[in-house]
C-alpha cells in the first residue's frame, strides 16, 4: 500500500498559525486531499492539490510539492472550533483509490 | 442537493444476523465508496463502484457484500460478522470520468455498527 505519514497530535493557541505536514510515496501519485473530521462526524473536504504550489481558501491553505512527496495544511487565525482531526489523503493509480493518512489530532487552546 | 444520506445511523446486530447498510446520493456522481473507520483511526477503503460496476475490492472478507442497484444507491450487506467488525461505516461519492476521480469525496455521516 501507499505510506502516508503525518504527525499524530498537535497543539496550538487560539489566534495562532499552525502547519500540519504530510509526506507520501510518489509512485503512482495523482493528487492530494485534506479533510477535517470532528469527533463523531463524517470527514469534510478542505482542499485538493494536483499541481505544485499553494492553494489558499480563506483561513486554510494547502501546499504540494510533487517531486518531494510533501504537502502541508496551513491554518491561520485559529479558532476553538478548529480542534479536530485533519486527514491527509492521497489519490494513487487510475481507479478512484484514495488512501488516508493516520490523521493529525489538532487541539486549539486558549 | 450535496448530501450523501446513510441509513441506519446506528445498528446493533448479533453474529448470526443478516443486515444491510444503505447509502444514497443525488448529485449525479458515478463513483461511490464504502470506508470503514475504527475509533481514532483514519477511514480504510473497502470498496469502490465506478459507473455501477465494482472497480476496487480491498481484500474485504466475503461477510461484507456490496451492491450498487443504480447510480444513486449503494448497499453493504452484512452477514455472520465478528465483534471486531464493529466500526463506523462511511459511504462517499465523487465525480468520475473514465474511472478517474475528478474531485472531492462527499461523505455521509456514517452508520455506526456494533456486533455483539
Amino acid at each position: 500500500g501507499q505510506n502516508i505519514d503525518q504527525p499524530t497530535e498537535m497543539t496550538a493557541t487560539e489566534g495562532a498559525i499552525v502547519q500540519i505536514n504530510c509526506t507520501y510515496q510518489t509512485s503512482g501519485f495523482n493528487g492530494l486531499f485534506w479533510y477535517q473530521q470532528h469527533a463523531g462526524e463524517a470527514p469534510t473536504f478542505l482542499s485538493y492539490n494536483v499541481l505544485d504550489g499553494l492553494e489558499e481558501k480563506g483561513r486554510f491553505s494547502s501546499f504540494l510539492s510533487r517531486s518531494k512527496g510533501y504537502s502541508y495544511l496551513l491554518l491561520k487565525e485559529l479558532q476553538m472550533k478548529d480542534s479536530a482531526s485533519y486527514l491527509c489523503a492521497g489519490e494513487f493509480g487510475g481507479g478512484n483509490k484514495l488512501t488516508f493518512g493516520t490523521g493529525t489530532q489538532l487541539k486549539v487552546e486558549l | 442537493d450535496t448530501e450523501v444520506t446513510q441509513t441506519p445511523k446506528h445498528l446493533v446486530m448479533g453474529m448470526t444476523n443478516k443486515k444491510s447498510l444503505k447509502c444514497e446520493q443525488h448529485m449525479g456522481h458515478r463513483a461511490m465508496y464504502w470506508y470503514k473507520q475504527k475509533a481514532k483511526k483514519p477511514p480504510e477503503l473497502m470498496f469502490v463502484y465506478s459507473y455501477e460496476k465494482l472497480s476496487i475490492n480491498e481484500s474485504v472478507p466475503s461477510r461484507f457484500s456490496p451492491e450498487c442497484p443504480n447510480s444513486s444507491l449503494l448497499n453493504l450487506h452484512l452477514h455472520a460478522l465478528q465483534p471486531e467488525d464493529s466500526a463506523l461505516y462511511l459511504c462517499a461519492s465523487s465525480q468520475t470520468a473514465s474511472g478517474v476521480n475528478t474531485g472531492e469525496l462527499f461523505f455521509g455521516e456514517g452508520s455506526r455498527l456494533t456486533v455483539l
